[in-house]
């Protein structure tokens, strides 16, 4: 099976930065998905990494390390509307399905 | 550009009762993945079709769930004699294609609650 794992809260003040970290172990990898949710809304796609470094997205980075089956994501300048669930996923090689962390719900306060 | 839609976006059924969720994927797309989300719980894969095909229905319950994607139409999951264990958002989401580097684009999700 997939194991995949994220913290369950956290907090920050706004303006602050935040990282939250993901860790798998999954059978055979072919991508990490990170989206967010907020509350009773669809998911929405953030960043993916297929290759090991940083990937830059205006606030939002992702960085991964296939090695250590690590990512993070990192949310800079937090804003109140950035208050949501972020999920970690996993595409494992050859396949389709993505298999989701429980998600870190972020909560950004003034 | 329509997004991914589903509906209804609650519905409320009675044990035994059949709960049908439809899907409707963006333009263009011919792959639909439908996902459950348990609460405190991560999404977890349920079945991915084609137009007409079943591909994947390694996550689905083996009774109960069935789920299709007709030629013409949205997709359908639809569940029979539910029970409260089914209570969960159900998540629909749309690719171009499949593969592995296809983003999945999700719809808003059916929030099914059985009483």
């Amino acid at each position: 099976g997939q194991n995949i794992d994220q913290p369950t809260e956290m907090t920050a003040t706004e303006g602050a930065i935040v990282q939250i970290n993901c860790t798998y172990q999954t059978s055979g990898f072919n991508g990490l998905f990170w989206y967010q949710q907020h509350a009773g809304e669809a998911p929405t796609f953030l960043s993916y990494n297929v290759l090991d470094g940083l990937e830059e997205k205006g606030r939002f980075s992702s960085f991964l390390s296939r090695s250590k089956g690590y990512s993070y994501l990192l949310l800079k300048e937090l804003q109140m509307k950035d208050s949501a669930s972020y999920l970690c996923a996993v595409r494992t090689s050859n396949d389709y399905k993505l298999s989701f962390g429980a998600g870190t719900t972020v909560t950004v306060r003034a | 550009n329509a997004g991914v839609m589903q509906n209804p976006r609650h519905l409320v059924r009675r044990r035994g009762q059949e709960a049908r969720l439809r899907c409707s994927p963006m333009k263009g797309h011919s792959h639909v993945y439908w996902y459950r989300q348990l609460p405190e719980e991560g999404l977890k894969f349920m079945v991915y079709l084609q137009k007409e095909n079943i591909i994947d229905e390694s996550g689905m319950p083996k009774e109960r769930f069935s789920a299709e994607f007709p030629k013409e139409g949205p997709s359908i999951l639809r569940i029979q004699q539910v029970v409260r264990g089914d209570s969960a958002a159900y998540f629909c989401a749309s690719s171009p294609r499949g593969g592995s580097n296809t983003e999945a684009f999700f719809g808003q999700g059916t929030r099914l609650t059985v009483v």
